[in-house]
């Protein structure tokens, strides 16, 4: 079965940059979307189809796929970011959805 | 605006079976994956299974032995069951929606409801 992997963990001060990456075979050919999930909530897609976002996501929010690598790019980031991030692709084999295991944003 | 809602109860009794009902407002229960997925405390996401508004289903091999989604149309539910529940089955339930096309993202989703398996 496919497998998305994720760093447990990021850290970055206000307003710089975040870059939080989902591994995956071949995951560029696939299509990624980002979930932001805060303590206690469900899950929030912030990003889809790669790098289009929902209406009423920040445009501080991007994201990229190429290669082996999707990443989600959060520019100026302020404490309200902080979050869990999780990577999701469908599995065209099995028609099954796939979650990479979730990235915890702090921020400094 | 479309809302999904989960119930059921809190707390299963080891062996038993596990029933979660997720009602959905504010939208049509046609052309979508309606999903089960799962997250026990302090870990990721697990998908449980879907249902496909025409009732064909597919679930998550690891989970299949045990679980039934259904669907009921006339109330704009469907429902989860997970049978011979344990401990690992502790985890908060969502139910989500996602489009029919190819590779949806999961873009509404309920609250979620913690469900813990303890004697």
């Amino acid at each position: 079965s496919y497998v998305l992997t994720q760093p447990p963990s990021v850290s970055v001060a206000p307003g710089k940059t975040a870059r939080i990456t989902c591994g995956g075979n071949n995951i560029g050919s696939k299509s990624v979307h980002w979930y932001q999930q805060k303590p206690g909530q469900a899950p929030v897609l912030v990003i889809f189809y790669d790098s289009d976002r929902p209406s009423g996501i920040p445009e501080r929010f991007s994201g990229s796929n190429s290669g082996n690598t999707a990443t989600l790019t959060i520019s100026r980031v302020e404490a309200g970011d902080e979050a869990d991030y999780s990577c999701q692709v469908w599995d065209s084999s099995s028609d099954h959805p796939v979650f990479g295991g979730g990235t915890k944003l702090t921020v400094l | 605006q479309v809302q999904l809602q989960e119930s059921g109860p809190g707390l299963v009794k080891p062996s038993e079976t596990l029933s979660l009902t997720c009602t959905v407002s504010g939208g049509s229960i046609s052309s979508y994956h309606w999903t089960w997925i799962r997250q026990p405390p302090g870990k990721g996401l697990e998908w449980i299974g879907y249902i496909y508004f025409t009732g064909n289903t597919n679930y998550n091999p690891s989970l299949k032995s045990r679980v039934t989604i259904s669907l009921d149309t006339s109330k704009n539910q469907f429902s989860l069951n997970l049978s011979s529940v344990t401990a690992a089955d502790t985890a908060v339930y969502y139910c989500a929606r996602a489009c029919s096309a190819d590779s949806c993202p999961f873009d509404y989703w309920g609250q979620g409801t913690l469900v813990t398996v303890s004697s």
